[in-house]
């Protein structure tokens, strides 16, 4: 079984500073990583997601995440947040090769951008 | 194109009702998924389609919860007898499976059901 654990409920950030989403996950079997965003009132949108490879993924809207096997981490990061950025975060895993594995997700980070 | 639609967006039901919540993935997609999102929570599995036959309902809750797709396209989860307890956002999703992609899986925009 996975689970993930997403560190920060709340993150309040000032708009253009840098900001990072803190993941982590356990697993006992490899795993695809993913980080949704969810928009008030709107379902959830992929913004990365890492498969294999180059462990620096980037993805919409300026943002990137790092897998880091060894601290089973998939932080999401972004140089300078705009206001249009608040919204709930979510990562989640699923299974490595498995043919229509179901999504694990984590609790979600709040971000809210304030001018 | 168009996405994976969900309906109705709504539904309030009083606690015993009965109640029929509709999906419609993107068109070619073969893998179906139903999550709950509970207020304040992340996503919960309910169960995976894979064409017509569900290939995974380990996340349904109990025997009160049903889902079908006849087809293979449109999907419907029924709920008997609902429970306060049932109040939530029901997301939909579909995938294409196709290999490389890691089965990336395209969300719709929930149906919000309350039970009175």
């Amino acid at each position: 079984a996975q689970s993930v654990t997403q560190l920060d409920s709340q993150v309040p950030v000032f708009e253009e500073a840098p900001v990072e989403l803190r993941c982590n996950y356990s697993s006992s079997v490899s795993v695809y990583l993913f980080w949704y965003v969810q928009y008030p009132n709107q379902g959830l949108q992929l913004l990365l997601k890492y498969l294999s490879g180059s462990t620096l993924v980037k993805g919409i809207n300026g943002f990137e995440a790092e897998f880091n096997k060894s601290q089973t981490s998939f932080h999401l990061r972004k140089p300078s947040v705009h206001i249009s950025d608040t919204a709930e975060y979510f990562c989640a895993v699923s299974k490595l090769g498995a043919s229509g594995s179901r999504l694990t997700f984590g609790e979600g980070t709040q971000l809210t951008v304030n001018p | 194109g168009a996405g994976v639609s969900q309906t109705p967006s709504n539904k309030v039901t009083e606690k015993g009702k009965y109640v029929e919540l509709r999906c419609d993935p993107i068109s070619g997609h073969t893998a179906l998924y139903w999550y709950r999102q509970s207020l304040g929570q992340g996503p919960e599995f309910l169960i995976y389609f894979q064409g017509t036959g569900a290939a995974d309902d380990s996340g349904l809750p109990n025997d009160r919860f049903f889902a079908v797709r006849p087809e293979g396209s449109v999907s419907t989860l029924k709920i008997q007898r609902t429970e306060r307890g049932d109040s939530a956002v029901y997301l939909c999703a579909s995938s294409p499976l196709v290999p490389g992609q890691g089965f990336e899986q395209y969300f719709g925009p929930g149906t919000r059901l309350t039970v009175t």
